[in-house]
């Protein structure tokens, strides 16, 4: 099965720095890529498919990037409603695998 | 767009539980459905997917074999029979729902608790 390897596993940053994260899948996945959010205490929200390709109502401070086997999810700006743990998973046919998780904070 | 999860509770090891979602809002019979589980503390882990009619199933390997998806286009609910279950099994398990007609997830539902424990 194809593993999704999420780096890193946390990261602490300041309000209005610029985050990056990243995942890297154990073979080429094309796009088939989501990205999601999940706040302490919240259920998991969708915040980019298709590698790429923001979901309806999505602040744009997000943004996905890459194709194959390595992605990043980037957050421009980072603001104090981001703090959260991100996921990647790959949906392009079962297993639909999740990374590990990176747990956001700010400093 | 709702997805009410119902069934979760706490059984002993080796027992068996089935959990139900109710959906509702959209096209349920073009919708890929999925379960998913977290674990406390822990990430997600996605478990099964049941794909349009039913009859196209897929499970993790962690679970294949005691865990049964199927669904009911009629009234728009998905079901997830749990057997042979162990402490591990302990999460919260979400049922989920496509994107379009991909797996990519789009909506969640709240969450229903199962615990395993003696």
């Amino acid at each position: 099965d194809i593993q999704m390897t999420q780096s890193p596993s946390s990261l602490s940053a300041s309000e209005g720095d610029r985050v990056t994260i990243t995942c890297r899948a154990s073979q080429d996945i094309a796009n088939f890529v989501a990205w999601y959010q999940q706040r302490p205490g919240k259920v998991p929200e969708l915040l980019i498919y298709a590698a790429s390709t923001l979901h309806s109502g999505v602040p744009s401070r997000f943004s996905g990037s890459g194709s194959g086997t390595d992605f990043t999810l980037t957050i421009s700006s980072l603001q104090p409603e981001d703090v959260a743990t991100y996921y990647c998973q790959r949906y392009k046919s079962a297993p639909l695998t999740f990374g590990g998780g990176t747990r956001v904070e700010i400093k | 767009v709702q997805l009410v999860e119902s069934g979760g509770g706490l059984v002993q090891p080796g027992g068996s539980l089935t959990l139900s979602c109710a959906a509702s809002g959209f096209s349920f019979r073009n919708s890929a459905m999925s379960w998913v589980r977290q674990a406390p503390g822990k990430g997600l882990e996605w478990i099964s997917l049941s794909i349009g009619n039913g009859y196209t199933t897929y499970y993790a390997d962690s679970v294949k074999g005691r865990f049964l998806i199927s669904r009911d286009n009629t009234n728009s609910a998905v079901y997830l029979e749990m057997g042979g279950l162990r402490v591990e099994d302990s999460a919260v398990y979400y049922c989920t729902k496509g994107l379009g007609y991909g797996y990519a997830i789009e909506y969640w539902g709240q969450g229903t608790q199962v615990t395993v424990s003696s």
